[in-house]
């Protein structure tokens, strides 16, 4: 059974600093990752998508890496806003179309 | 693109009583999902279908919980009799599903529904 895990679960950080969140998965048989922005009391916006021979993918100031082999994925922000505080999310999806969630981090960026 | 649309956004109810969630997924889209969010189980999927026919419904927890997409552009999911326990946020979601289509997958804003 796949399991998607994210750490951490809560970050803080001030403006202009560059970070790194993890999501790993145990089933390394997945179709494609994608990652998820959640703003409190709306649904999930659609960030980046690595498909499953894809090794990351750039929008912007954020750039997602996936390493298949060892069931893992980063999203990296390079010089964060306050804008930028939500709840990030990562999903796998096997072939049939299933996508599995994180638990999320929530990222607080302090001006 | 109006996105994928739900309704009700808000609902109040009392235990007992039956809930219908309504979806209509982004135009052309053939694959739509229901998930319900809470803050112990995060985001879980209950049910997803493909080209109108449901495909993988392990997640639905049980009986009371019934799901269905009648035509490409509709799907509701239904609880009788709910329960307290079944208050979360439940989304819809679609996407084109399909060789060349990228596989991105669109949200709703969700229904966030309280049974008291």
């Amino acid at each position: 059974k796949q399991e998607v895990t994210q750490i951490p679960a809560a970050l803080s950080v001030p403006e202009g600093e560059n970070l790194v969140l993890n999501c790993s998965f145990t089933d390394s048989a997945i179709y494609n990752l994608q990652w998820f922005r959640q703003d409190p009391g709306k649904g999930l916006t659609s960030l980046l998508l690595i498909q499953s021979s894809q090794r990351e993918q750039t929008s912007g100031r954020l750039n997602a890496s996936l390493d298949k082999s060892s069931g893992r994925s980063t999203l990296y922000i390079a010089a964060s806003q306050p804008g930028d505080s939500a709840t990030y999310l990562c999903a796998v999806a096997h072939q049939g179309g299933k996508l599995i969630f994180g638990q999320g981090t929530e990222l607080s960026v302090k001006s | 693109d109006a996105g994928v649309i739900q309704s009700p956004r808000h609902e109040v109810t009392e235990m007992g009583q039956e809930v219908t969630l309504r979806c209509k997924p982004i135009s052309g889209h053939n694959s739509l999902f229901w998930y319900r969010q809470t803050m112990m189980r995060g985001l879980e999927l209950l049910i997803y279908f493909n080209n109108n026919v449901p495909i993988d419904d392990s997640g639905m927890p049980e009986d009371r919980f019934s799901a269905k997409m009648p035509n490409a552009s509709f799907s509701t999911l239904k609880i009788q009799p709910s329960e307290p326990r079944d208050s979360a946020v439940y989304f819809c979601a679609s996407r084109r599903q399909g060789p060349f289509s990228g596989n991105t997958i669109y949200f709703g804003e969700g229904s966030w529904l309280t049974v008291v």
